[in-house]
């Protein structure tokens, strides 16, 4: 089935380490999406990407990196320079940059430092 | 800029009752509207959104949803609640960020269902 595949599900992450959350999606989006959840907090745009090797920054991307090698992947890299990393995040994609066009979106991986 | 405010963090109806969650936002273009449903630990699911033409859209689950330009509005109702409705509900405007296309959404609104 198409979709998109977000993972881990769960991760737990120590102070000081980088960790990366895998976004894959088999829909043959061109744009792709990464967005923070917060309880309360609605969902903010950390990056985003509308074709291969381009990304932009969303509204909250200190602390973050990504990158865009293959269309049907986006991981996004949580960086030590994050100091308030524990939230669930979700991939989301698109066919691209016609305002209207639906954004799909991942099930969400769950990050946690300890 | 845009952005979206939904009144009502928590709305608690009885199952069978008039389901009315509120949504306002602010765009300086035509705005392109949506509505998404989370259930916990998932991803979000398009419940409808409106491009242009009909004023009144409807969703899947029973879901529509009016936008009124002159109150900048686009709230989302249903008749009869179920049960399986609770859950939380993102209502989002199409924004520009340098050029591209994005969605700005508002900060959800947590439906409960009682029996």
């Amino acid at each position: 089935d198409g979709g998109i595949t977000q993972s881990p599900k769960y991760l737990f992450r120590k102070e000081g380490q980088n960790v990366t959350l895998s976004c894959e999606q088999n829909l043959n989006h061109d744009a792709m999406y990464w967005y923070r959840q917060d309880p309360g907090q609605g969902l903010r745009l950390i990056y985003y990407s509308q074709i291969v090797n381009d990304f932009q920054k969303g509204d909250i991307a200190e602390g973050y990196s990504v990158s865009r090698e293959k269309k049907e992947s986006f991981p996004l890299t949580v960086t030590s320079a994050q100091k308030n990393p524990t939230a669930f995040y979700l991939c989301a994609s698109s066919t691209g940059q016609v305002a209207g066009n639906t954004i799909y979106f991942g099930e969400g991986s769950w990050l946690t430092v300890v | 800029a845009q952005s979206v405010t939904q009144l009502g963090s928590h709305v608690s109806v009885s199952e069978g009752a008039l389901v009315l969650l509120r949504c306002n936002y602010s765009s300086s273009v035509p705005p392109y509207l949506f509505w998404y449903v989370q259930y916990p630990n998932q991803g979000l699911q398009l419940l409808l959104k409106y491009t242009t033409g009909a004023t009144l859209v409807k969703g899947i689950n029973g879901f529509e949803a009016e936008f009124k330009k002159s109150e900048t509005s686009f709230h989302l109702t249903k008749p009869s609640a179920h049960m399986s409705d609770a859950a939380e509900y993102f209502c989002a405007v199409t924004a520009m960020n340098s050029g591209y296309i994005t969605l700005t959404f508002g900060k959800g609104t947590m439906l409960l269902v009682s029996p």
